[in-house]
């Protein structure tokens, strides 16, 4: 089992630019999440789904969309990049409300 | 705040002995995970602790929980080098998603 993969590792985006962060997952997991890790802050949700077809909001929605088209699947899109959202984003999965499996991250820097 | 508040910020020990780290909370809580992020990797679950549990013990982890006093703390016991890596505790308040505190940063100095 691969677990939780997160694609691409780095990038770099200039204001305005678009990109979307792919994460997926090989555990048949229900729930997942995407959260932003800033120097010396825990994680802070962004956005997660309880399944497939589903999104919520998490506590730093803005900026950002998502799309769970298949389960396997999270997608984090930024349709417009700012400089504040560099940050290193990870992704993670779960079996409901308990612990969660986290990808690799990606390290991403808007100039 | 739902927040956990890890305590202290940093913590530096020798090879061997045993490290305490403390997270407190002010909601009430289903449970209450530990966590362990390695410099530039993702997060490891450790240990999931329910409120109606007072101790776990995982190899040489054991973690507490007094909901009376809202605080749980991680003991880390004769600690290696390989222990080097900020602890995270987190919480399930009730039924929003789990909610990360800011950290522990560990160095154990061999």
């Amino acid at each position: 089992n691969a677990g939780v993969t997160q694609t691409p590792k780095f990038r770099v985006l200039k204001t305005g630019q678009s990109m979307t962060l792919l994460c997926a997952q090989d555990m048949n997991h229900e729930y997942m999440y995407w959260y932003r890790q800033d120097p010396g802050m825990g994680l802070r949700l962004i956005h997660y789904s309880v399944g497939e077809g589903t999104t919520a909001k998490g506590e730093v929605p803005d900026g950002y969309n998502v799309s769970r088209l298949k389960k396997q699947n999270f997608l984090l899109g930024l349709e417009s990049a700012a400089p504040s959202q560099t940050s290193v984003y990870f992704c993670a999965s779960s079996y409901g409300p308990r612990e969660q499996y986290f990808g690799p991250g990606t390290r991403l820097t808007v100039t | 705040s739902q927040q956990g508040e890890e305590d202290p910020q940093a913590l530096s020990i020798q090879e061997g002995e045993n490290a305490t780290m403390n997270c407190s909370y002010k909601t009430s809580i289903n449970n209450l995970q530990w966590y362990r992020q390695n410099s530039g990797r993702g997060l490891v679950h450790l240990i999931l602790i329910r409120s109606n549990e007072r101790e776990k013990h995982s190899g040489r982890l054991r973690v507490t929980l007094d909901t009376s006093k809202k605080s749980s703390s991680l003991l880390i016991t004769a600690s290696r080098a390989a222990d080097t890596a900020s602890y995270f505790c987190a919480l399930t308040p009730g039924n929003t998603p789990l909610v990360f505190g800011k950290g522990t940063r560990l160095s154990v100095i061999a």
